[in-house]
């Protein structure tokens, strides 16, 4: 289907795990975001990516790796997930490079519990 | 830097009722800004824009002026249905700086 999918829908891991967070878009935006969705934080942006094989840190980055080989993903990887990584995580993109609207598409998120 | 500043929620009201949910910026220049709504359950999407001083964003029956000279970006509707119950987001160019988010919870 076209559009932006994320995955899983829910995960629940354990303290000290590694956990990948998968996030696809079929319309070759350039721009790529990773959020996180905490009560009393809003949206917090974590990294983001301009092109293929380009990211960089937002607000929150500690504790997560991203990688962009390819266009049109962009996984999120917590390399050893802590309890405060509880969250519910977004994907984004956006085609503001070719556009300059600068509008974002969001996937449906992630909710992740790390117990 | 850069920031968004939004009234704390909850926010209810009862159907048909007024709304407004205030927003106020700090930034460099004169930014685009953004309204996005996030239903239950579901990701975020674009509710209504607008790109420079005066400029008036609108979309389901929802509106938003940027004034320049209050820094502000208040959303307002007019009356207001169960079905608008949501997170409304305000934020500022290539949303990169976000508020808090104001839930609205409307009441039959």
């Amino acid at each position: 289907d076209a559009g932006i999918t994320q995955s899983p829908r829910y995960k629940i891991t354990e303290t000290g795990r590694q956990v990948t967070l998968m996030c696809h878009q079929t319309w070759s935006h350039s721009y790529m975001f990773w959020y996180r969705q905490d009560l009393g934080h809003g949206l917090r942006l974590i990294y983001y990516s301009a092109a293929a094989d380009i990211t960089d840190k937002g607000e929150v980055p500690d504790g997560y790796v991203v990688s962009r080989s390819k266009t049109e993903n962009f996984p999120l990887t917590l390399e050893s997930a802590t309890r405060s990584q509880t969250s519910v995580y977004f994907c984004a993109s956006s085609d503001i490079a070719r556009t300059s609207n600068e509008k974002l598409f969001f996937g449906s998120g992630t909710q992740l519990s790390v117990l | 830097g850069d920031s968004v500043t939004q009234m704390e929620g909850p926010v209810t009201l009862s159907e048909e009722a007024f709304l407004t949910i205030n927003c106020t910026y700090t930034a460099t220049g004169y930014p685009s800004l953004f309204w996005y709504v996030q239903y239950p359950g579901e990701g975020l999407q674009l509710l209504l824009k607008a790109t420079k001083a005066d400029d008036k964003g609108s979309n389901k029956g929802f509106e938003a002026t940027y004034r320049k000279e209050t820094t502000s970006f208040h959303l307002e509707k007019g009356s207001v249905q169960v079905s608008d119950s949501a997170v409304y987001f305000c934020a500022l160019p290539f949303a990169l700086i976000w508020g808090a988010g104001t839930k609205l919870i409307i009441k039959p």
